[in-house]
């Protein structure tokens, strides 16, 4: 059963042209994460949601924006998008009860910028 | 300081041997220690996880060691198999990340020669 769901799973923007990635969860999990990951590294968390509260990493360039507008999806939009951003794009959630800090990951966007 | 640092960065291993990877952290807020295992174009997938509670878990040829003294974890797996290929992150969370964020590890990628 498809839990984190992604889309689309291959996306080709031109540089500079607004892009929007997608995510849905089944899970019913108040926290969405999106994360860039480029290769051969660690995935980057870019900024999270929890419940709708916005969280941006220090670092996320403004070029990256994102939306949640219901519990289920979470939007991921790349103004501009350069050469550099190109990369794999995840989607997580998590369930903020307790002691319990289990991310599970969607497939992923694989993003190309010519 | 929030770094994980994980080693080595590549492991090649003979069918049926055993793979160690090994993580050290500094933030003595973490509480929580997961292991994610990444084939290529896919998300991470949550492989195991840990609390410092305990020393050592398993899940099947999966182990993780944990030795709270010295800020380390290991992930072993037994009898490595060829489809147990795959790029494997360490990572650590704890009460005080905001919205349960994961503080990853570089990347460990195994290749299991049959």
């Amino acid at each position: 059963d498809a839990m984190v769901i992604q889309n689309p799973r291959y996306q080709v923007t031109q540089f500079g042209k607004p892009v929007t990635l997608s995510c849905s969860q089944t899970l019913n999990h108040n926290v969405m994460y999106w994360y860039q990951q480029k290769s051969s590294q660690a995935p980057k968390l870019l900024f999270h949601y929890y419940d709708k509260d916005f969280n941006n990493e220090a670092d996320t360039p403004d070029n990256f924006q994102s939306r949640r507008p219901n519990t289920s999806f979470c939007f991921l939009d790349i103004r501009s998008p350069g050469l550099g951003d190109a990369a794999m794009y995840l989607c997580a959630t998590s369930r903020v009860i307790g002691l319990s800090y289990e991310q599970y990951f969607g497939p992923g966007t694989r993003l190309t910028v010519t | 300081q929030q770094q994980v640092k994980q080693s080595p960065q590549s492991l090649i291993v003979q069918k049926g041997g055993i793979s160690i990877i090994n993580c050290a952290y500094e933030n003595t807020a973490f509480d929580y220690f997961p292991w994610y295992q990444q084939f290529p174009g896919k998300g991470p997938a949550l492989l195991i996880a840990i609390r410092p509670d305990v020393s050592e878990k398993k899940e099947g040829r999966f182990t993780i060691s944990f030795n709270k003294s010295a800020k380390q974890f290991s992930l072993h797996i037994m009898d490595s198999q060829p489809g147990d290929s795959a790029t494997y992150f360490c990572a650590a969370s704890g009460v005080e990340a905001a919205g349960n964020k994961l503080t990853f590890g570089g990347g460990t990628r195994v290749l299991v020669k049959p």
